[in-house]
């Protein structure tokens, strides 16, 4: 299975400064089709999970622009460009290329 | 708007089942691949099963062989029936759509497996 690895595991920050969350894969995450299926998920405390990124760099309709993707292979990296107190939760980091699907550990994202 | 509603959680014995049943609608679930993710108490998500457009499954394998993905395209509802159910297999169940992706998941419905 591909293990999905994420740092830091808990990421105190404070507002409206930037913040950073990086996912190693143990396989190069490329599809045969050409694309890299790495998206990424917020989830606020008491609520479901809710996509934000898809295919490493794709924002979802309604996700503010402060959050962005990148990455290719088997390193990807979300950022925060000024954290909101919204954003507070934990954030995964999940692979859909190869199966099982394999989700990161979550990194905790709070207010210092 | 795309809604997913999950139901069918509940208490069950180890050793016992239960079927989850994941109503969709806002879209058409017989051209869209689905999911089923869970979350242990104060855990992470993990990955359980996937049925895609064509109707293959896949299962994570700690359900591999107890769990089983399917789908009722007239009634617009995903399932997972589980069996030999573990304490392990205790958790808040999320359907979700698509399976590359998991782009809209529904509110979860929680398992409780204990004697």
């Amino acid at each position: 299975d591909v293990v999905m690895t994420q740092s830091p595991l808990s990421l105190p920050v404070t507002l409206g400064q930037p913040a950073s969350i990086s996912c190693r894969s143990s396989q190069s995450l490329v599809y045969s089709d050409g694309n890299t299926y790495l998206n990424w998920f917020q989830q606020r405390p008491g609520q479901s999970p809710r996509r934000l990124i898809y295919k490493v760099s794709n924002r979802d309709s309604g996700v503010p622009d402060r959050f962005s993707g990148s990455g290719s292979g088997t390193d990807f990296t979300l950022r925060i460009s000024r954290v909101e107190a919204e954003d507070v939760g934990v954030y995964y980091c999940m692979q859909g290329t190869h199966w099982p699907r394999t989700f990161g550990q979550g990194t905790k994202v709070e207010i210092k | 708007e795309v809604q997913l509603v999950e139901s069918g959680g509940g208490l069950v014995q180890p050793g016992g089942s239960l079927r989850l049943s994941c109503a969709a609608s806002g879209f058409t679930l017989s051209i869209s691949g689905m999911s089923w993710a869970r979350q242990a108490p104060g855990k992470g998500l993990e990955w359980v099963s996937a049925i895609t457009v064509s109707g293959g499954t896949y299962y994570s394998d700690s359900v591999k062989g107890r769990f089983t993905i399917s789908r009722d395209d007239s009634k617009t509802t995903l399932y997972l029936q589980m069996n030999s159910l573990r304490d392990e297999d205790t958790a808040v169940y999320y359907c979700a759509k698509g399976t590359s992706g998991m782009e809209v998941w529904g509110q979860g419905t929680t398992v409780t497996v204990s004697s």
